[in-house]
């Protein structure tokens, strides 16, 4: 079956990055994007972009430009997103999800703060 | 940006009540508007893909109709699990983007 399997929880510090992490298995890996989601609560949610493993394309809303970063590792069928410069406006819950948003992971939530 | 507006924000209905959830674009979004179920602390769930088709698994109470710029989710017959908050999602046109959300709650 389906299943991505998100990195823990994070408490980082305002002007610092972070990097988290979406698993895949139950699927080929590289046939499908892999899509990343933000939720504020009150916020809603927003697509952040989009990464196909396969040959590692991706695809940026234009608001996440130069915040965060995409990447897949085909080896251990892994994707990954860095966000940088990071301030309290970027304390949210992050998901991934793929490709026809059918499966999402748990979510990993990241917290900025000192 | 295609702008997804949801309502109502919130929805107070008894067991056995005809729920509707309605989403509208503010443009042409074809077919390509998915519906989904989110449980506190949870991941969303996929309900309803490409406006009308039913995901695997889902109970046949929850249907999909719409195209173009108006959409809309019905649960035929709630059932106490079905407390959620709903959400539409457009996957037509990058950036794609989210309803605000429904808060589905039992009278």
């Amino acid at each position: 079956q389906v299943q991505l399997q998100q990195s823990g929880a994070e408490l980082v510090k305002p002007g610092s990055s972070v990097k988290i992490s979406c698993k895949a298995s139950g699927y080929t890996f590289t046939s499908y994007d892999m899509h990343w989601i933000k939720q504020q609560p009150g916020n809603g949610l927003e697509w952040i972009g989009w990464i196909y493993p396969g040959n590692g394309n991706t695809k940026y809303n234009q608001k996440f430009n130069g915040k965060a970063t995409l990447t897949a590792d085909k080896s251990s069928s892994t994707a990954y997103m860095q966000l940088s410069s990071l301030t309290s406006e970027d304390s949210a819950v992050y998901f991934c999800a793929r490709g026809y948003f059918d499966f999402w992971g748990p979510g990993t939530m990241v917290t900025v703060s000192s | 940006d295609i702008q997804m507006t949801q309502s109502p924000s919130f929805l107070s209905a008894s067991v056995g009540d005809r729920v509707t959830i309605n989403c509208k674009a503010s443009q042409n979004i074809n077919r390509y508007l998915n519906w989904y179920q989110q449980k506190l602390g949870e991941a969303p769930k996929l309900l309803i893909y490409n406006a009308n088709s039913l995901q695997t698994g889902i109970p046949s109470r929850f249907s999909g109709s719409g195209s173009g710029t108006d959409f809309t989710l019905t649960i035929s017959s709630l059932q106490p699990e079905d407390v959620a908050t709903y959400f539409c999602l457009q996957h037509n046109s990058w950036p794609y983007t989210f309803g605000a959300g429904t808060k589905l709650e039992l009278k």
